[in-house]
């Protein structure tokens, strides 16, 4: 039962475009998300995270938005670069402990 | 200076084969983690440990065994290793606290044939 899911695989943007990532939950108990870059044969880093008590999240180029009724966050980068491309993950977490949901991740390419 | 570590990298045997997967952090941090992304490229949680005990246990074969000897490190041994095995395996840490992100490591590809 998957509680995070990212429905687009894959998603191809023009450098200097932006590139948005969508990511739904089901679980109306999560109050803290976050967004993981994850580069070829390395592990997820983290990127950028937005508690529920907010509705956007902003930190350089990346912005996060969060749409608690629709239960759905999206990650915003702007202006797209090359070297923004990797899978980017959408995780969630909420209830007890710091258990985190990782959705299937979306595979961002940013053509030059 | 690597934050998590995770050996060996690529790891490959025979099914009925038992290995280990080790893993060490170096950022001081209470909470370690143990991940499985699968073919599908779910990531999912395994064990959870929090200054060396147990925390979080999903659903997981009792052939895995999580073992903690301190809080930097969290190793994770697999008995009669199994086709289905095959995955990535991703150790992550942080903060007990519960508003913190977690760091992973590189990961350890094991391919069991």
């Amino acid at each position: 039962d998957q509680q995070v899911k990212q429905n687009s695989p894959s998603l191809s943007v023009q450098e200097g475009r932006i590139s948005i990532l969508n990511c739904d939950y089901t679980n109306s108990m999560f109050d803290y998300f976050l967004w993981y870059k994850k580069y070829p044969a390395e592990g997820p880093t983290f990127l950028i995270s937005i508690s529920s008590i907010k509705d956007k999240n902003e930190d350089g180029r990346f912005t996060v938005f969060l749409n608690k009724s629709a239960k759905h966050l999206s990650l915003h980068i702007v202006p797209s670069q090359p070297g923004d491309s990797a899978v980017y993950f959408c995780a969630a977490s909420g209830g007890t402990g710091n258990q985190f949901y990782f959705g299937t991740g979306t595979s961002l390419t940013v053509i030059p | 200076d690597t934050a998590v570590s995770q050996t060996p990298k690529y790891l490959v045997t025979q099914m009925g084969n038992d290995k280990s997967i080790k893993c060490e952090q170096n950022l001081g941090h209470d909470t370690m983690y143990w991940y499985k992304q699968d073919s599908k490229k779910f990531l999912k949680i395994m064990f959870s440990y929090n200054n060396k005990e147990l925390i979080i246990n999903e659903t997981v074969p009792n052939r895995f065994s999580p073992k903690s000897p301190d809080k930097a490190h969290l190793n994770l041994h697999i008995n009669s290793l199994e086709l289905g095995d095959s995955a990535v395996y991703f150790c992550a840490s942080s903060q007990v606290n519960y508003y913190n992100e977690q760091f992973f490591g590189p990961g350890t590809r094991l391919t069991v044939l």
